[in-house]
Order: structure tokens, then C-alpha cells, then sequence
């Protein structure tokens, strides 16, 4: 049974650009949730998709946001990058909403310089 | 005071010893308690998860959840240098009916051959 698969692994971006990141849950999972990894702030929650509809958020600006199509995979796009978006992003797939469950992908390393 | 604190290490023990990895939380809504483990540039590992107060076993690795004391613990029995990864507390608050993995920042642990 495949994981979770994140693309790209690794982005380089300017400040000012957007990017967009890419999660497909393992097969029969309906929810995807993105969190953001840095050394000072450890794993941090972004937002939760469950059936097509964002059902939880976290404490991040706007400037993030997320979607999830009809077989599940999740896009998650960060808009107007800043030097302080440099993380890992990760995406972690669960069979219910809120699945105790839940299995991370490799993560994307974004830097943005 | 953050909701999960855990102590990040590193922690260096010789190969065969029992080690043992805390956290401590302040929200006494979380009910069901995770530890991930996570290998450099790699996702977060599920290990095992516990619902309310109480012990669990799997293998070399043992959970205790003391829910009036806000702590918990993972004891890993005769360790091995494999073993050597970033250790990660998680809990969920599914007040609401909505719940996210709030995490502790991770503790490294190094098991020495």
C-alpha cells in the first residue's frame, strides 16, 4: 500500500513569489492536514481537509491557504513568500477527520531566500 | 506556557539501555496522546497512540499517560542504535468535534553502539 507521496521534495523560491505543494494521501483516506516544521517552532498546525471542505484551521496569516479535490489529493499555496516561510511542510493523511491515525508524508523542504 | 512542552535533548545513551522520554501539557481537554518518531529529513513515524490514563506495550516500547499529573512517557527497552531519531509527543483536543495534532518539539535521542 503506497504512503504519502509530497511533491516537489525540494523548492528553492524568492521572496515575494508563491508556491504551491502537493500531497496525495494514501489510497482511501479522505483527510489531509499540512503542518509547517521549523527548529524554533517544532510542528506547527496549518489547516485540515476532509471531504472537499477545510474543517479546521490554524494560526497562520492568511497568505496560506489549501484545497482538496474530489480523490482526496490536497494542494496547499503559500502566497507573497517571506523569509520566515523556510520549513518543512508536511502533509499527514487519516481515514476520519481528525484520525488519531495519522501518517506524514516526506515532507517538502522550501527555502526561500 | 505552550500547550506541550517537551525537553529537546539531545539525549546520548550507550546501546541496550532503557531510555525514557517525557511531555507535560497544560490542556486538560487532550484525550488521546501519540508518539511519532522521525529519522533526519524524513516524515514523522506513527508509534503509538493512547486514549485517556493508563499503559500500553508494543514491543520494546511501552506509553504511560498520566492524566492527573498532565504527563506523559515512552520507555524504550533494550535500545538500539535504529532507535536513534527525533522522538515527538502529540495530543488531541477533539473539543468540538474537531481535533489537530498539537506536538511537543521533539526530543533527539542518540543511541550509541
Amino acid at each position: 500500500k503506497a504512503g504519502v507521496t509530497q511533491t516537489p521534495r525540494y523548492l528553492i523560491k524568492t521572496r515575494g513569489q508563491q508556491v504551491t505543494l502537493s500531497c496525495s494521501p494514501i489510497s482511501g483516506h479522505r483527510s489531509v492536514s499540512w503542518y509547517q516544521q521549523t527548529p524554533g517552532q517544532g510542528l506547527q498546525f496549518l489547516f485540515e481537509y476532509f471531504s472537499e471542505t477545510q474543517r479546521n484551521k490554524g494560526n497562520f496569516p492568511g497568505r496560506f491557504s489549501g484545497r482538496q479535490f474530489s480523490n482526496s489529493r490536497s494542494e496547499m499555496n503559500v502566497s507573497t513568500l517571506e523569509l520566515g516561510d523556510s520549513a518543512l511542510y508536511l502533509c499527514a493523511s487519516s481515514l476520519r477527520q481528525g484520525g488519531t491515525e495519522a501518517f506524514f508524508g516526506q515532507g517538502t523542504r522550501l527555502t526561500v531566500v | 506556557q505552550k500547550e506541550v512542552e517537551q525537553d529537546p535533548g539531545p539525549l546520548s545513551v550507550p546501546e541496550g539501555a532503557i531510555v525514557s522520554l517525557n511531555c507535560t501539557y497544560s490542556n486538560s481537554a487532550f484525550q488521546y496522546f501519540m508518539w511519532y518518531r522521525q529519522y533526519s529529513r524524513k516524515g514523522p513515524e506513527l508509534l503509538m497512540y493512547t486514549y485517556s490514563s493508563g499503559n500500553k506495550e508494543d514491543g520494546r516500547f511501552t506509553a504511560q499517560v498520566d492524566k492527573s499529573s498532565k504527563y506523559i512517557s515512552l520507555f524504550i527497552r533494550d535500545s538500539q542504535p535504529s532507535d536513534s531519531a527525533t522522538y515527538l509527543c502529540a495530543m488531541i483536543n477533539y473539543g468540538g468535534s474537531q481535533g489537530n495534532l498539537i506536538f511537543g518539539k521533539g526530543t533527539k535521542l542518540s543511541v550509541k553502539p
